[in-house]
């Protein structure tokens, strides 16, 4: 079954640490998309990507970094500049980029500070 | 540039309706609305394009108001499985696929 794979599904992360949570889909998407989300609060864009070696900021890109070499593959970095990184990330893909397409969420992970 | 979403929350009875509302300061491309279940990621419901019909399948349906830069999204006759909250994305160019999300609202049906 195609999808978008998320891991791990929950990290800790330790003061000074950079850690990565990874995104992998397999629905041959150009476009994915890294979120965050706090609790009670809507999902807020940190970078985007709408085909290989190319992306974008988003609206909170301070403290994180991405890369994508690979269509299928969007890691995001979380990085010791990011004083606040305890949060659900979410991953979404989308088949082109552009506002008429849905985007496809993966199941999330759940960073938390030790 | 947050689309206010309203009400924030609304809790219902198997088989009544409700209605969400979706507002935007800024000139609008397309509105997405998803669902999402607590602890779950997004589930996509429907897009609305400017210019584009009103969209809907069964009792889930929703509008764009273009000149109001508005979206609503109707569920009529609601079902337990309707429980969750409820974003939309607001999108300002075809080009990208970058999209603003609500605050959410959330949805609770009971028996």
């Amino acid at each position: 079954d195609g999808g978008i794979t998320q891991s791990p599904k929950y990290l800790f992360r330790k003061e000074g640490q950079n850690v990565t949570l990874s995104c992998e889909q397999n629905l041959n998407h150009d476009a994915m998309y890294w979120y965050r989300q706090d609790p009670g609060q809507g999902l807020r864009l940190i970078y985007y990507s709408q085909i290989v070696n190319d992306f974008q900021k988003g609206d909170i890109a301070e403290g994180y970094s991405v890369s994508r070499e690979k269509k299928e593959s969007f890691p995001l970095t979380v990085t010791s500049a990011q004083k606040n990184p305890t949060a659900f990330y979410l991953c979404a893909s989308s088949i082109v980029a552009g506002g008429t397409q849905p985007q496809h969420f993966g199941d999330g992970t759940r960073l938390s500070i030790l | 540039q947050q689309p206010v979403q309203s009400p924030q929350a609304v809790i219902l009875r198997e088989g009544e309706d409700a209605v969400i509302n979706c507002s935007s300061s800024k000139a609008l491309y397309s509105v997405h609305w998803y669902r999402q279940k607590h602890g779950e990621a997004p589930v996509f419901l429907m897009i609305l394009l400017k210019g584009g019909e009103q969209k809907g399948h069964e009792k889930i349906s929703a509008s764009f108001n273009e000149k109001k830069q508005q979206s609503s999204l109707y569920l009529t006759a609601s079902q337990l499985s309707y429980s969750g909250t409820y974003f939309c994305g607001t999108g300002t160019s075809s080009n990208t696929g970058k999209l603003i999300f609500g605050q959410g609202t959330t949805l609770q049906v009971k028996p």
